[in-house]
């Protein structure tokens, strides 16, 4: 296993198009989480999962936000009708049911031009 | 979550200990503390935790006061690759979603060769 992997790692895309990202969390972790970083700030949470439920979503996750995780395995985030302000790079982490420590992926950075 | 306070950036020499505080005032009785490094283009990584006695990993130790009110990440021996962001963070343990946390700005740890 060679932990949690994210795709794409970068992405660039014009104002108004949608973007869909996707994370693979370690294949026996039932939770994965979904966070937004911007340049030199913390991770920000936007919403997590255990198995293929959607527990939590911030605030920050606009009605453009979606997530899924179908079957409890892999998870995508969709980003409609995307802005500017948008542009961040977009973290996804999993951990086990009742363990602390989460592993996080590298991270996909979006671009909105 | 209660929040928490560290300095912006410190500067250490290679191979020597590096502590880095952390102030969290408003911490209650259930909370853990959490501290997570990000390297340069990567995500964030899981260093250790604890709830009230010091706690020891083959990464870091963690120091906390008695009152709680603060704790100290201790590097025994930086190396350059120890350059990175460190991250303070807070959890109740009785809380569900585990990793909706808030993150300050964190810690940026230069290593001077």
């Amino acid at each position: 296993d060679t932990g949690v992997s994210q795709d794409p790692r970068h992405k660039i895309t014009k104002r108004g198009q949608n973007v869909t990202f996707r994370c693979d969390p370690i294949s026996e972790h039932n939770r994965l989480y979904w966070y937004r970083q911007t340049l030199g700030q913390g991770p920000e949470f936007l919403t997590y999962f255990q198995n293929e439920a959607q527990l939590e979503k911030s605030r920050l996750l606009s009605d453009r936000f979606s997530a899924e995780r179908p079957k409890g395995s892999f998870s995508t985030l969709e980003i409609q009708r995307t802005e500017q302000g948008d542009s961040a790079m977009y973290l996804c982490a999993s951990s086990l049911f009742g363990i602390t420590e989460a592993f996080f992926g590298q991270g996909t950075r979006l671009t909105v031009v | 979550d209660a929040k928490t306070t560290q300095p912006n950036s410190m500067e250490s020499n290679e191979e020597e200990p590096v502590h880095l505080p952390c102030n969290h005032s408003t911490i209650s009785g259930t909370d853990y503390i959490h501290w997570y490094r990000q390297l340069p283009s990567q995500g964030p990584e899981y260093v250790i935790h604890g709830l009230t006695s010091n706690v020891n990993n083959r990464m870091a130790s963690l120091a906390i006061a008695e009152d709680r009110k603060s704790s100290t990440l201790i590097l025994h021996r930086a190396t350059l690759r120890d350059a990175a962001v460190y991250y303070c963070i807070l959890r109740d343990k009785g809380g569900d979603s585990n990793y909706q946390l808030i993150w300050g700005a964190g810690t940026k740890l230069i290593i001077k060769p």
